[in-house]
């Protein structure tokens, strides 16, 4: 089936400094890739939809000049936590869509827990 | 506004049957997913309902009624690994952006 791995897994980051996380579509293309974060025993929450070669959508209250987003190729969307403080750790989870298929279905990355002391 | 309403947490009893209920508020709608993440884990696909009705997938199944604004998973034949959290997500638009339910915490005693 279709993967998408996310890098780092995990990472803990000083406060002030920034954290870029890379969301990989293995073994398909994918058009649109969306970003959310989750607290524990939380829903997921959509920051952004990232879209290929232009500017990704944020949701509304997320800082797009605090979380930028590049998606520049149809297997890799980047998310960067610029000038990160503790109140931004959380588990960040990408996920992804087949664009070759008619397939409704979302495939998610691992996720990577941020940690900011 | 847009949201999704799904019960906190369900329990039942391993080989039985479960339904977790979801009713949804929306200006757009194109379908409704179910996914089911174990702790400290992705969430994974179960199914979509584009049309009303029943879905069925070996032992899951999913309904929706459009103009109930509702829609169900069900779970049979229960198993202790089926033991996670379910999300509805609200397909909201043509660019397949879902709109997530808080999750509901299946607890399966044996």
């Amino acid at each position: 089936g279709a993967v998408v791995s996310q890098h780092p897994s995990w990472v803990i980051c000083k406060s002030g400094t920034s954290v870029k996380i890379e969301c990989r579509s293995l073994d398909f293309q994918a058009t649109t890739m969306f970003w959310y974060r989750q607290f524990p025993k939380q829903s997921l929450m959509l920051m952004a939809t990232s879209n290929e070669g232009s500017k990704a959508t944020y949701e509304q209250g997320v800082e797009k000049d605090k979380f930028l987003i590049n998606h520049a190729s149809l297997t890799l969307s980047t998310l960067t936590v610029t000038s990160a403080h503790p109140e931004d750790s959380s588990f960040y989870i990408c996920s992804a869509r087949d664009t070759g298929t008619s397939s409704y279905e979302q495939y998610f990355g691992p996720g990577t827990r941020l940690t900011v002391t | 506004g847009q949201s999704l309403e799904q019960p906190s947490e369900v329990t039942a009893v391993e080989g039985a049957i479960v339904q977790i209920n979801c009713t949804y508020q929306t200006s757009g709608f194109y379908g409704l997913s179910w996914y089911q993440q174990h702790d400290g884990g992705a969430p994974t696909f179960l199914s979509y309902n584009a049309l009303d009705g029943l879905e069925e997938t070996g032992r899951f199944s999913s309904f929706l009624s459009r103009s109930d604004s509702y829609g169900y998973l069900l779970l049979q034949e229960l198993q202790m690994k089926d033991s996670a959290s379910y999300f509805c997500a609200g397909r909201m638009d043509s660019n397949y952006q879902l709109i997530w339910g808080a999750g509901t915490k299946l607890i399966i005693k044996p």
